[in-house]
């Protein structure tokens, strides 16, 4: 069974970097897609981009000035650094990954999430 | 960016109900789409993907059907278990989006 497990620091100071790990367990990272999503009350559930196991990435053009994904496949983990924060980032923050089915990535297996404030 | 409208955005059902939430797309996305489950404090849960195909271990009483702009999800013989909040998401095209969800109550 496919576990993935976020962890980082649960607060952040505004203007600084959230930094979010996703360590996977059960299966390979590689050949799949792996995702960063937050939710927030204000927001609801937005995907804020993948890296896939060869190391391209994709990002939500909204975030993409201060996202940041990497991963490594050695130590079967994944990566997000979210620079300049501010309270409006303040969220649950979701791992998943996808498979590509049809051309296309859907998520199947999520992490349990990570809350993350933003406040001084 | 494509947006996902579910409606409706909450329903109160008995155990044993059969229950079908809607989820319209501002533009076609052909069939990309999948549907989650999430409970109060839990990550969502991966239940429909590709409009109507079943994720691994999701049971029959959950199917989906739909295509273009206009999809359902439907839920029968509810259960205790099924109370939650569901949510469509798009996968057709770059960003991602996900619906506002419909909170499913007893």
């Amino acid at each position: 069974q496919v576990q993935l497990q976020e962890s980082g620091p649960g607060l952040v100071k505004p203007s600084e970097t959230l930094s979010l790990t996703c360590t996977v367990s059960g299966g390979s990272i590689s050949s799949y897609y792996w995702s960063w999503i937050r939710q927030s009350p204000g927001k609801g559930l937005e995907w804020i981009g993948y890296i896939y196991s060869s190391g391209s990435t994709t990002y939500n053009p909204s975030l993409k000035s201060r996202v940041t994904i990497s991963v490594d496949t050695s130590n079967n983990q994944f990566s997000l650094k979210l620079t300049s924060v501010t309270a409006a980032d303040t969220a649950v923050y979701y791992c998943a990954r996808g498979q590509q089915f049809l051309g296309k990535v859907p998520f199947d297996y999520w992490g349990q999430g990570t809350l993350v404030t933003v406040s001084s | 960016d494509i947006q996902m409208t579910q409606s409706p955005s909450s329903l109160s059902a008995s155990v044993g109900d059969r229950v079908t939430i809607t989820c319209r797309a501002s533009q076609g996305i052909t069939n990309y789409l999948a549907w989650f489950q999430q409970k109060p404090g839990k990550a969502p849960k991966s239940l429909i993907y590709a409009a109507s195909s079943l994720q691994s271990g999701v049971p029959s009483k959950f199917s989906g059907s739909g295509s273009g702009t206009d999809f359902t999800l439907t839920i029968s013989s509810l259960q205790p278990e099924d109370f939650a909040t569901y949510y469509c998401q798009q996968y057709y095209t770059y960003p991602y989006t996900f619906g506002q969800g419909t909170k499913l109550s007893i």
